[in-house]
């Protein structure tokens, strides 16, 4: 089945650096990557996606990039803010009638003041 | 428009019984999907439903099943509790699992004591 490994566990930054969290997916059929922020005792949000069609999405601060040959893809976020600070979770979508959604385990990022 | 409705938001539940969870998603949404999450191992994946049939499940055992109804409500059940289910439980709606990712519900808190 389809395995998402996401690195690293916690990411500690001073704020105004930039932070990149990675992920890699087994499942050659995925074709959707979804971002999710977690803060703390709230419910996970979609913050940004992108399709297996597309190599790079930026959004202001964040952006997505994604290597279909080398099957990993990664969130760069830049001039991080203290409210930044959250779980960030990466997923892999494989679409169809098998379809299967895999989340990485998150990554506990911290934007130090 | 009404968000992804969780409901109850916390129970209190006694080893040996079981506990159905309900899920209404966004208006319009046929994809409902549920996860388990724990402090140690993130967001787990138990199923997904379109259209009132359960396209993938998790690494869960039978005790947990759920069902989709024609107006895409969801409900999970586990059946003969073990402390070890105390977790929160999430849902999540979206389109199709595929066009904009999922929106998530506050999620039930769930204790087996």
């Amino acid at each position: 089945g389809e395995n998402v490994e996401q690195h690293p566990s916690t990411l500690s930054v001073q704020e105004g650096d930039s932070a990149v969290i990675k992920c890699t997916y087994s499942d050659s059929a995925s074709n959707y990557f979804p971002w999710y922020k977690q803060e703390l005792g709230k419910r996970p949000q979609l913050i940004i996606d992108i399709r297996s069609n597309v190599g790079e999405k930026k959004d202001q601060r964040i952006a997505v990039t994604l290597n279909k040959t080398a099957k990993h893809f990664s969130l760069h976020i830049t001039e991080t803010q203290p409210e930044d600070s959250a779980v960030y979770f990466c997923a892999a979508v494989r679409g169809g009638s098998n379809y299967k959604l895999t989340f990485g385990k998150g990554t506990l990022l911290t934007v130090n003041p | 428009k009404a968000g992804v409705t969780q409901t109850p938001r916390y129970l209190i539940k006694t080893r040996g019984q079981q506990v159905t969870l309900s899920c209404s998603p966004i208006s319009g949404h046929r994809s409902v999907s549920w996860y388990q999450q724990t402090p140690g191992q993130g967001l787990q994946f138990l199923f997904e439903y379109f259209s009132e049939t359960q396209r993938n499940k998790g690494n869960f055992p039978g005790r947990f099943s759920g069902r989709q109804f024609s107006n895409s409500r969801s409900e999970m059940n586990v059946s003969t509790l073990e402390l070890g289910d105390s977790a929160l439980y999430l849902c999540a709606s979206s389109l199709d699992g595929l066009t904009y990712g999922y929106t998530f519900g506050s999620g039930t808190r769930l204790t087996v004591v």
